[in-house]
């Protein structure tokens, strides 16, 4: 099956810009969404498809793509952003329909 | 409001099966496409498995697979997974999400989430 690759952490001063990035053949294929979970919460979609943000996330969060790697971009980190960050998308491999990434922890320092 | 909300975890021994159950409301069930996801205690997500608006397309994680069985019945707004030949390994949240397509086939994302029903595999 397909893997997508995160880094484990990253850390972002408060205010400041941040760009979290998720590898894989998948990418290339199809888009990425991207999760946030906080703890002891359920996962919560921030983007979706090409650049697309559900009801209620704000817009200091964006997506972008390009060949094998997908982005998540936080500009003007706020507190509340402090949590783990998971990619997914569809499987190009075709054993699985879908894969999730490794995840990455977010610090808002 | 638009809400899942899973039921039937609980403690099982190894070998043993477990029925899980999500119960949705708020949105047309049938028009979508339903999925489990589950997260180890302190680890990652996992997509476990996936059905199609009418069941026509199935699919499972090759660590659940010949194990497993997703299913939903559409009149009743439900979605189940049917656990059988438990591991340890199996230890998880298990979280009912829904697909953002409104064809029914599988989209790009999972866009609600229920609160997950914890599933604890141990002799």
């Amino acid at each position: 099956s397909s893997e997508l690759t995160q880094d484990p952490a990253v850390s972002v001063a408060l205010g400041q810009t941040v760009r979290i990035t998720c590898q894989g053949d998948s990418l290339r294929s199809y888009y990425a969404s991207w999760y946030q979970q906080k703890p002891g919460q359920a996962p919560v979609l921030v983007i979706y498809g090409k650049n697309n943000r559900p009801s209620g996330i704000p817009d200091r969060f964006s997506g972008s793509s390009s060949g094998n790697t997908a982005s998540l971009t936080i500009t003007g980190a706020q507190a509340e952003d402090e949590a783990d960050y998971y990619c997914n998308s569809r499987d190009s491999s075709g054993n699985h329909l879908y894969v999730f990434g490794t995840g990455t922890k977010v610090t808002v320092l | 409001e638009v809400q899942l909300v899973e039921s039937g975890g609980g403690l099982v021994q190894p070998g043993r099966s477990l029925r899980l159950s999500c119960a949705a409301s708020g949105f047309t069930f049938d028009d979508y496409a339903m999925h489990w996801v589950r997260q180890a205690p302190g680890k990652g997500l996992e997509w476990v498995s996936g059905i199609s608006w009418n069941s026509g397309s199935i699919g499972y994680a090759d660590s659940v697979k010949g194990r497993f069985t997703i299913s939903r019945d559409n009149a009743k707004n439900s979605l189940y997974l049917q656990m059988n030949s438990l591991r340890a390994e199996d230890t998880a949240l298990y979280y009912c999400a829904k697909d953002s397509n409104d064809y029914g086939d599988y989209g790009e994302a999972f866009d609600i989430w229920g609160q997950g029903t914890m599933v604890t595999v141990s002799s």
